[in-house]
This record gives structure tokens, sequence and C-alpha cells, in this order.
């Protein structure tokens, strides 16, 4: 049972490029989650996923794209990447959106765009 | 608009002692969970403890322990006995639909 996985780890990236960031869970939760992590900013809601079908926007989802795969993947997109998109990203997920319901987190990627 | 403000960026503490550290929060919801999670140096989430709004005790796990006052929209954790392996970045947050969290408070442990 490996929780929340996230891959790359690590991903450098130069102005303009695009990339994905892979997210899976095997703990067949319902809801999945985009958060990016600035120093003194704690971590931002990107996108979610209620349940699989169905995507929202977050706090701060300009430049990012998602996709709910299925139940267990739920990726996230930078098209065109920006300095301003160098932060530590982390994928979440939970049994229902909101309420008592804990999230639980994977061990993050960190991106950085020069 | 949810907004969770935690007011001391940094708190030491020496080994064995107590250490509190305070949040607030603003919502128009009276339903509502507040949650504190730790972050040590390896990245990893890991939830502390959870409050429901609706309950009057607070909530306590071990040495962790929560003030919650819903009417002053305030909800700070308490660690007693405080060890070198709670030394991490702990951030509280508010989840009525969608968590948000505060800015995070930085607990170095003095041996």
């Amino acid at each position: 049972n490996a929780g929340v996985t996230q891959t790359p780890k690590f991903q450098v990236l130069k102005t303009g490029q695009s990339m994905t960031l892979q997210c899976a869970q095997d703990m067949n939760h319902n809801s999945m989650y985009w958060y990016r992590q600035d120093p003194g900013m704690g971590l931002r809601l990107i996108y979610y996923s209620a349940s699989e079908g169905t995507t929202d926007k977050g706090e701060v989802p300009n430049g990012y794209n998602v996709s709910r795969l299925n139940k267990r993947e739920f990726s996230l997109r930078l098209e065109s990447a920006a300095p301003s998109q160098t932060s530590v990203y982390f994928c979440a997920s939970s049994e229902a959106p909101g309420g008592r319901y804990e999230q639980y987190f994977g061990p993050g990627t960190r991106l950085t765009v020069t | 608009a949810q907004t969770v403000t935690q007011s001391q960026p940094e708190m030491s503490v020496q080994e064995a002692e107590t250490v509190t550290l305070s949040c607030t929060y603003d919502t128009s919801e009276s339903d509502y969970y507040l949650f504190w999670y730790k972050q040590p140096p390896s990245r990893q989430m890991i939830l502390v403890i959870r409050q429901e709004a609706y309950k009057q005790q607070n909530a306590t796990e071990n040495r962790f322990s929560v003030n919650f006052q819903k009417a002053a929209k305030s909800f700070s954790l308490k660690i007693s006995d405080s060890q070198l392996g709670d030394a991490a970045m702990y951030f509280c947050a508010h989840n009525d639909y969608k968590l948000s969290f505060g800015a995070g408070t930085t607990v170095t442990v003095r041996a």
C-alpha cells in the first residue's frame, strides 16, 4: 500500500517548456487535489477533482491544466512553464471532498523553471 | 473566501517544554473542520490533529492538544513535552469543502 505517489520528484525546465506531473493513489479515494507550496505562503490549491470525471479550479489555476485519468490517477500539466511556476507541488487524495475527510499527501515534486 | 492566519513564522522550544502555536481563521460556515498538519524536513505532510466545529470538547492526540474558540475563530495547537522529532513546519488548515492553509510556523526544538 504505497498511498499517494508522485513522479517525478525533481524537475528543471526552461521557460516555455511543457511537462506533466503524475499522481496516483491506491486507497480507492474519490477526491484528488493538486497544491503548490511557496515560501511563506503555505499550500495553495491549484485544481481538484471531487470525484472521477469532474475537475474544478482552485485558488491558483492559471497556467495549469489537469486530467482525472481514472479513479486512481490525477495529472497536472504545465503547457508553457514560467519562472513564477517554480515551486513544490503536492498531490493529495481523500475519501470524499471537504468536511471531516483527511487528505493524504504525496511526497511532492520540486520544480524549477529557469 | 476563507483565510487562515498563522501569526508566528517561527517558534523555539526547549526539549521537554511546552509550545503553543496560534491560528485564526475566517469563515461564514457554521459546520467545518480544522486541522493541524506537520511538515518535517522530508517534506511529507502529516496530519497531527483535527477538530470539528460542532464539538465543544477540544481534541487531543497524545502530546498534542488544541484550544478551539469558535466565537473567536481561533484554533491553537499545544505541543507538550516537546521532543527533537517535533521540529518541523506546522500548518493550520480549515476545511468546509476545500482545505485552506495558513502560511505555517517553523518549530525548532533545542536540546
